[in-house]
């Protein structure tokens, strides 16, 4: 384990639910990241908050909403997705957002959309 | 803009042998390169991290290059065995703002016993 919880492992949504992912971090960092794997895609980073603030957002649509309610726990909610946001998302966290900062991440949640 | 291949994408090899995987980087100006493993269904373990200011870090059987002027970096298997079956990612920090880290696609070893 790497100290980075996220759950669920798995989650298949129809195009009109609303659901949240969940991470938690336990390593006392104050960095943390959502990124999106697709299949056969590199991964692509989302959102970066440090100390609780939103820091990067990269050209995400609307419909993935974070948020960060203290250092240790990030959520990402989801609205009407469609069928190519099916993905693996992965949470990491990092000691800060320096440059030379280790990431650790989490096992990340498999999600499929119908 | 940064891109980062991989190549091999998919490698076989029996246990024992020596092996190299391959990165390559468009864009020099780099704060540092991290080499990642991913099994599957699993997040990403970070294995090495070159500053660009370094050459080479090695961690056991594993040992990662860097020549940030030629744009590539290696990552040297030794005496590979069945556990080191997974995907190996490549990642760069870029000097631009930002945070993001620039991952290539992956390759995916597999280790027969």
């Amino acid at each position: 384990e790497t100290g980075v919880t996220q759950t669920p492992r798995h989650l298949v949504m129809g195009m009109t639910n609303k659901k949240s992912l969940k991470c938690e971090q336990h390593l006392g960092h104050n960095a943390m990241y959502w990124y999106k794997q697709s299949a056969k895609k590199p991964l692509e980073l989302m959102f970066v908050y440090s100390l609780e603030e939103r820091v990067e957002n990269n050209s995400v649509p609307s419909r993935f909403s974070p948020e960060c309610p203290n250092s240790s726990h990030l959520f990402l909610h989801l609205h009407t997705l469609q069928p190519e946001d099916s993905a693996l998302y992965l949470c990491a966290s990092s000691h800060g957002t320096a440059p030379g900062e280790k990431l650790f991440f989490g096992s990340g949640t498999q999600l499929s959309v119908l | 803009k940064q891109e980062v291949t991989q190549i091999p994408a998919a490698l076989s090899v029996p246990e024992g042998e020596n092996l190299v995987l391959n990165c390559s980087f468009t864009d020099s100006a780099i704060y540092n390169l991290q080499w990642f493993r991913q099994d599957p269904g699993k997040g990403l373990t970070s294995l090495l991290l070159i500053q660009s200011s370094q050459r080479e870090q090695t961690s056991g059987r594993l040992n990662a290059s860097l020549d940030k002027s030629s744009g590539r970096s290696t990552l040297y298997i030794a005496a590979s065995q069945p556990g080191d079956s997974a995907t190996y990612l490549c990642a760069v920090r870029p000097r631009q703002a930002g945070t993001a880290l620039i991952f290539g696609k992956g390759t995916t070893l597999s280790v027969s016993s």
